[in-house]
């Protein structure tokens, strides 16, 4: 079964410095592996993904994510944080049989704050 | 914004009321989607909508009733809910095509408390 993992429900992190929000997925077959971030009473909003290629992908306000097959991993990573990054984060994988739809399966969430 | 809007924002009702939430986007997209969004849980995807046609509903009591009368527009139509349904209910849409790997946009949500 498809599945995405969080293991932190929170990441600490001062202002300025860089910053990790984990992400684990297991899957059968080719990953296609999404970041969303969630602002206080907002909807989700999509960072960036990973379909194929290169496995540093960049995103969105400054975001980039390190897609690692040997580890099952797709940590998102940013090289100095702002307070306004401070929300919640959700990794996602494709659902294998989404079909013409991007059927999504998500994980938990990591909340992520940053001091001043 | 991402230009999928949801109404109402907020939300109250009692165990025997009925109400619905919508759910409107203007980015020309042919699939829909309804989520449930509780703390601590993962979002649950709830129904899928490709081109008004209902392709998925995850196990999702029959309390809740979706209704895509067209491509913009999706409804949840609410009716004897339980107190365990209280949640932010999002709305998202995506582009049909590219292999399913099209990101979703996501509405606001509606945030419904069930007394």
């Amino acid at each position: 079964a498809q599945s995405v993992a969080q293991p932190e429900d929170q990441v600490n992190v001062a202002e300025g410095n860089p910053l990790t929000v984990k992400c684990t997925y297991s899957v059968s077959g080719n990953p296609y592996l999404f970041w969303y971030v969630q602002y206080p009473n907002r909807g989700l909003q999509f960072l960036l993904k990973y379909i194929t290629g290169d496995n540093l992908v960049k995103g969105s306000y400054g975001f980039e994510a390190e897609f690692n097959k040997s580890q099952t991993s797709f940590h998102l990573k940013k090289p100095s944080a702002l307070v306004s990054d401070s929300a919640l984060y959700f990794c996602a994988v494709r659902a294998l049989y989404g079909g013409a739809t991007n059927k999504l399966i998500f994980g938990t969430g990591t909340l992520l704050a940053v001091q001043p | 914004e991402t230009g999928v809007t949801q109404t109402p924002r907020h939300l109250v009702m009692g165990m025997t009321n009925k109400k619905s939430l919508k759910c409107e986007q203007h980015l020309g997209h042919n699939a829909m989607y309804w989520y449930k969004q509780s703390a601590k849980k993962p979002l649950e995807l709830m129904f899928v909508y490709n081109f008004k046609e209902q392709t998925e509903n995850n196990s999702v009591p029959s309390r809740f009733s979706p209704e895509c009368p067209n491509s913009s527009h999706l409804f949840l139509h609410l009716h004897t809910l339980q107190p365990e349904d209280s949640a932010l209910y999002l709305c998202a849409s995506s582009p049909l095509g590219a292999g399913g790997l099209s990101e979703q946009f996501f509405g606001p949500g509606t945030r419904l408390t069930v007394l």
